[in-house]
């Protein structure tokens, strides 16, 4: 059974803290690690897809890094801010459509 | 705007109704995908079309009828529903199946709500 599990499920932090989120997955018939935003009552939005082992993506204050080895992906946001609150998901890929996410973390960034 | 579009985006039915749900993508992306999310599980992977094609079904029950007339439209057929199909239902699209890159990522619809009573 394939899983992927994120950690943790949800945290608040104060605006201007760093934080950072887990994605766990098998490290066995990788193909991509895909990490989405969602807000309430919004569209999930694409934040990063990383392939290789070592990746690491940033946008903006966002960062990710991936370890395909070990199975693990870690999500950074520096200086939250209000607007990033929202859940974060990840998504591991193994094949054509073998899609499998994790249950995500809500983050919410008090003012 | 994402450019995938869903409607409605809350619906109530009873057991016993008929209901469609439609998927919209204005991005000239070849695949098209129906997601389910219950409450506190992740996202699981209903259908799959390719190129108008099915080219998924994920063991799901046959009270679920997708229907794909065409590149840009994905439909979600429902009858006689039961109350555990209450959840939230993604569309999304990409330009290929296989997700193994920054330029075929999936975009996704804004979900419907559903709830059966």
């Amino acid at each position: 059974i394939l899983n992927v599990e994120q950690s943790p499920q949800s945290l608040h932090v104060q605006e201007g803290d760093s934080t950072n989120f887990t994605c766990s997955f098998p490290s066995s018939n990788f193909y991509a690690l895909h990490w989405y935003r969602w807000e309430t009552a919004k569209s999930p939005e694409a934040l990063f897809v990383m392939t290789l082992n070592g990746d690491e993506k940033k946008k903006g204050r966002i960062s990710a890094t991936l370890n395909t080895k070990e199975g693990y992906s870690y999500l950074y946001i520096k200086g939250s801010q209000p607007e990033d609150s929202a859940t974060y998901l990840c998504v591991h890929t193994s094949g054509t459509y073998k899609y499998i996410f994790g249950t995500g973390t809500r983050l919410k960034v008090l003012a | 705007e994402t450019g995938v579009t869903q409607t409605p985006r809350h619906l109530v039915m009873g057991m016993t109704n008929k209901k469609s749900l439609k998927c919209e993508q204005h991005l000239g992306h070849n695949a098209m995908y129906w997601y389910k999310q219950s409450a506190k599980k992740p996202l699981e992977l209903m259908f799959v079309y390719s190129l108008e094609e099915r080219v998924e079904n994920n063991s799901v029950p046959s009270r679920f009828s997708p229907e794909c007339p065409n590149s840009s439209h994905l439909f979600l057929h429902l009858h006689t529903l039961q109350p555990e199909d209450s959840a939230l239902y993604l569309c999304a699209s990409s330009q290929h199946l296989l997700l193994e890159s920054s330029y075929n990522e999936q975009f996704f619809g804004p979900g419907t709500r559903l709830t059966v009573l």
